[in-house]
């Protein structure tokens, strides 16, 4: 069964260095999502990424992240200078198309900012 | 500010019974909804997604949908140890990029 892939599952990385999560969504999948959760808390919308530009992006997504499909199969997010609020679960998702709304969950990458 | 709220329980059944998860919104222009089960550490799993008023079953699982209320809810019938966990109700923003916008979560507690 096809799924969404994110690397690295675990990243610790310092305050003010740049990070980028990888995601690899469902092949001919067309919509594709970020999300956040910070621990105990809710899973939080960061962006949403359609025909090779951002859709729609949060509050939470400013100018210190960016998201890039560099080819056609990944789907990354950079975050340019963490902070140590940025530590959280980030989730990549996808979804096939206008009439197939159901969102599919990549595991998610762990991210530690010390 | 456009929400989902849910009950962070934790909500505790015995096994064998019907465990009840309930949900509002805010956003009167959301037109579908999902459930999510979420379980510590991991990513959300759908369980079941629902776009139109009333009830739609899908083995032990049913999903109720009242627009006109802001409601959705979700029952497990014959709950196992297995389904515990923390169940995440989202809805479509109103926009059309497809968003979700998640509830906080209730944790289920089957005992056994």
């Amino acid at each position: 069964e096809p799924e969404v892939t994110q690397t690295p599952s675990h990243q610790v990385t310092q305050m003010g260095q740049e990070v980028i999560l990888r995601c690899v969504p469902i092949s001919n999948h067309l919509y594709f999502y970020w999300y956040r959760q910070i621990l105990g808390q809710k899973v939080e919308f960061l962006v949403s990424f359609y025909n090779n530009e951002i859709s729609e992006k949060s509050e939470i997504f400013d100018d210190q992240f960016s998201v890039e499909r560099p080819d056609g199969s990944n789907f990354t997010l950079k975050i340019r200078s963490t902070k140590l609020e940025d530590s959280a679960m980030y989730f990549c998702a996808s979804r096939a198309g206008t009439n197939q709304e159901t969102q599919y969950f990549g595991p998610g990458t762990r991210l530690l900012v010390l | 500010q456009k929400e989902v709220e849910q009950n962070s329980g934790p909500l505790s059944v015995p096994e064998g019974a019907i465990a009840s998860l309930n949900c509002t919104y805010s956003d009167r222009g959301s037109q579908s909804f999902f459930w999510y089960r979420q379980y510590s550490g991991k990513s959300p799993e759908l369980i079941m997604s629902i776009y139109s008023n009333g009830d739609k079953e899908d083995g032990r699982f049913t999903a109720q949908l009242n627009k006109a209320s802001q409601y959705v809810s979700l029952l497990i019938r014959d709950s196992q140890p297995s389904d515990s966990a923390t169940y995440l109700c989202a809805a479509h923003g109103s926009s059309n990029t497809g968003k979700l916008i998640f509830g906080q979560g209730t944790t289920l507690q089957v005992k056994p």
